[in-house]
């Protein structure tokens, strides 16, 4: 069965980049829309953005100006890149796939990033 | 402040019924049938429970269900068991290829 691990660094300071990877285990990135969604502590979920296999993308336009978004078909990976972290950044990052419209039915174990000086 | 209002709250005894309300505008929950809603336990990934609206993804217990009336939708999880007991999260499609605008979560308690 198809399952997303993520990974990326942990702790970072105020400005710096925030970088993640999610990989693809037991499918293929081919015919979905791969997402990345975050959830501040104690918080609700906030949607970042999308990638498709060929590279298409959207972005949350509150996010869009600091999101960039990338996929490596030959891993089978998806990668999230956000500049000029600050403390609101601080949160768990997760990866997932859309099923339809609005809609993540299969969702990485989550990635716990802080910044802070 | 979350673009979708949820109750905070609610909470129902084991067996009984419970309905959670997820409100938006036209913009989103009453201009399209794109409305889900996730369960999600503490110190794990949220679970999709239901997808356009009223429908479940294989899998999910028929103690679920999703309905929507103007810019409101609600989930109504019948049969409450011990394991309901989470956190839930309703998303909608927000337009201009806004794929994600989600409400703030409602802590149901199984009484």
């Amino acid at each position: 069965q198809v399952q997303l691990q993520q990974w990326g660094a942990g702790l970072l300071k105020p400005s710096e980049t925030l970088s993640l990877t999610c990989a693809v285990y037991g499918g293929s990135l081919g015919g979905y829309y791969w997402n990345w969604i975050r959830q501040p502590p104690g918080k609700g979920l906030e949607w970042i953005g999308e990638i498709n296999h060929s590279g298409s993308t959207n972005y949350n336009p509150s996010l869009k100006s600091r999101v960039t978004m990338s996929v490596d078909t030959s891993k089978n990976q998806i990668s999230l890149k956000l500049t000029s972290v600050t403390a609101a950044d601080t949160a768990v990052y997760y990866c997932a796939r859309r099923v339809v419209v609005a809609a993540y039915g299969l969702w990485g174990q989550g990635t716990a990033v802080t910044v802070s000086s | 402040q979350s673009a979708l209002t949820q109750p905070p709250s609610a909470s129902g005894s084991p067996g009984q019924s419970v309905t959670i309300s997820c409100t938006g505008t036209s913009s989103d929950v009453g201009g399209y049938n794109y409305v889900s809603w996730y369960r999600q336990h503490p110190g794990k990934a949220p679970k999709l429970m239901i997808y356009e609206v009223s429908k479940r993804p294989s899998g999910v217990p028929d103690r679920f269900s999703g309905s929507k009336s103007g810019n409101t939708a609600s989930l109504t999880v019948s049969g409450l068991q011990a394991e309901d007991e989470a956190d839930y999260y309703c998303s909608s499609y927000g337009g201009n290829n806004n794929l994600g605008v989600f409400g703030g979560g409602t802590k149901l308690t199984v009484l």
